[in-house]
């Protein structure tokens, strides 16, 4: 069973949208969520990374686990074609530090 | 901002030679890591490094993969033999720590595109 699952996309919205991305994960042994964008031809760089249940916001950046349904969402406020990119969600467990990556949805922001 | 270098971007190989990707770390960072992702596929976890020997591996870091950190910069990725099946993007990370914590971080090199023919 694959341990985190995302849609590839691509998402494409127009610049100013709210933007969720989602993830789903299997596995329940796990502390932490984090979420990285990737440009193209870049590493991922980590955007936000949560602990709990709940929403953690981050300027635009809304980082929300849903733990009951094992469910993993981000969400981008007025969105910018700047914000045109891959993203990752990643789980990863207290006892090791290493993250588990989904494969990432391509997001597309139009002007 | 300090940031992670990785050269080449590209190496292009033969199946069956020896090749080693280089990477610089941030420079205060202790923990490093190498990461790889095959086309279309996602970001895999290869090795971890700290305190000059390997912390953690995955399987698919074999006995035809090895790390070094020849001197007090360079982290290096040596694939012994390789196959087409190697062929993906490396990313080399590094961070200040292992565990964690409210500040944990890795962070990520651009990448080398290793094409294997």
């Amino acid at each position: 069973q694959k341990e985190v699952e995302q849609d590839p996309g691509p998402l494409s919205v127009p610049e100013g949208a709210i933007v969720s991305l989602n993830c789903t994960y299997s596995n329940s042994a796990f502390q932490y969520f984090m979420w990285y964008r990737q440009y193209s031809r870049k590493g991922p760089e980590l955007l936000m990374y949560t602990y709990s249940s709940g929403n953690k916001e981050d300027g635009r950046f809304t980082a929300q686990v849903d733990k009951s349904s094992k469910y993993i969402s981000l969400f981008i406020r007025d969105s910018q074609p700047s914000d045109s990119a891959t993203y990752l969600c990643a789980k990863g467990t207290g006892g090791s530090y290493i993250p588990t990556f989904g494969r990432g949805t391509s997001l597309i922001v139009h002007p | 901002e300090p940031e992670v270098t990785q050269t080449p971007s590209h190496q292009v190989t033969q199946m069956g030679q020896e090749v080693i990707l280089r990477c610089v770390p941030i420079s205060n960072h202790l923990y490093f890591y190498w990461y790889r992702q095959i086309l279309g596929q996602k970001v895999e976890f290869l090795v971890s490094f700290y305190n000059n020997e390997i912390s953690e591996k995955s399987e698919i870091f074999d006995d035809q993969f090895s790390v070094e950190r020849p001197d007090g910069s360079n982290f290096t990725l040596k694939i012994r033999s390789t196959k087409l099946e190697d062929s993906a993007m490396y990313f080399c990370a590094s961070s200040e720590e292992g565990r964690p914590t409210q500040t944990y971080e890795q962070y990520f090199g651009p990448g080398t595109r290793l094409t294997v023919t």
